[in-house]
């Protein structure tokens, strides 16, 4: 099975700042990676798919690059609302395997 | 919009089984396929399977083959899944997503079910 690392498992920072969140696979899944946003006792949203193509109605604050086993989540300007965990997905295989998660938290 | 609506909360004992339904609105049922996932306390999430709403076609994670069950209703546009023989280690969150195709990304969720299984 893949294996999927996220880093860091959580992160802390002003509105305004911009934050990245890397994502590793063990193995190359191309550009088959999702990201979401999950908030306590909220569905998860999806964010991103096939590693940057951006869901309609996520703000473009948001933007993802790489494709191989290394990619990246990238949140400008951040505002209180983005407050959240992130979690990349891959779809290459039939496991849809996760990462553990990131915690974002706004100061 | 498109809504996926889940059951509320069960609580069971080890050895029975539990069906949770997901309800979906907002969107051509027939037309997406539904998979179901689970975060038990602690650990990530889960794939456990995934179920065509056009022609019931189901694919399980090796893991719960056996012991999951997919199934659809087309009349209430609402999908089931049941888990049979309960363990400790079932206790979770457990999550419908609509699914384009296998294997894909889940662009919307419901908003989980919680299973405990305790004696």
């Amino acid at each position: 099975d893949i294996q999927m690392t996220q880093s860091p498992s959580t992160l802390s920072a002003f509105v305004g700042d911009r934050v990245t969140i890397t994502c590793r696979a063990s193995q190359s899944i191309s550009r088959w990676l999702a990201w979401y946003q999950e908030k306590p006792g909220r569905a998860p949203r999806l964010l991103m798919s096939e590693a940057s193509a951006l869901q309609s109605g996520v703000p473009s604050r948001f933007s993802g690059s790489g494709s191989g086993t290394e990619f990246i989540l990238t949140i400008s300007n951040l505002q209180p609302d983005d407050s959240a965990t992130y979690y990349c997905q891959e779809y290459k295989t039939y496991s849809h395997t996760f990462g553990l998660g990131t915690k974002l938290e706004i100061k | 919009q498109v809504q996926m609506e889940q059951s509320g909360g069960e609580v069971k004992r080890p050895g029975a089984s539990v069906r949770v339904s997901c309800k979906a609105s907002g969107y051509s049922f027939r037309h997406f396929a539904v998979s179901w996932l689970r975060r038990a306390p602690g650990q990530g999430l889960e794939w456990m399977g995934w179920i065509s709403a056009n022609n019931g076609f189901t694919k399980y994670a090796q893991k719960f083959q056996g012991r999951v069950t997919l199934t659809t209703d087309t009349s209430t546009n609402t999908a089931y899944m049941e888990l049979s023989n309960l363990r400790s280690d079932d206790t979770a969150v457990y999550y419908c997503a609509r699914e384009t195709s296998l294997p894909y990304f889940f662009d919307k969720w419901g908003q989980g079910t919680l299973v405990t299984v305790s004696s």
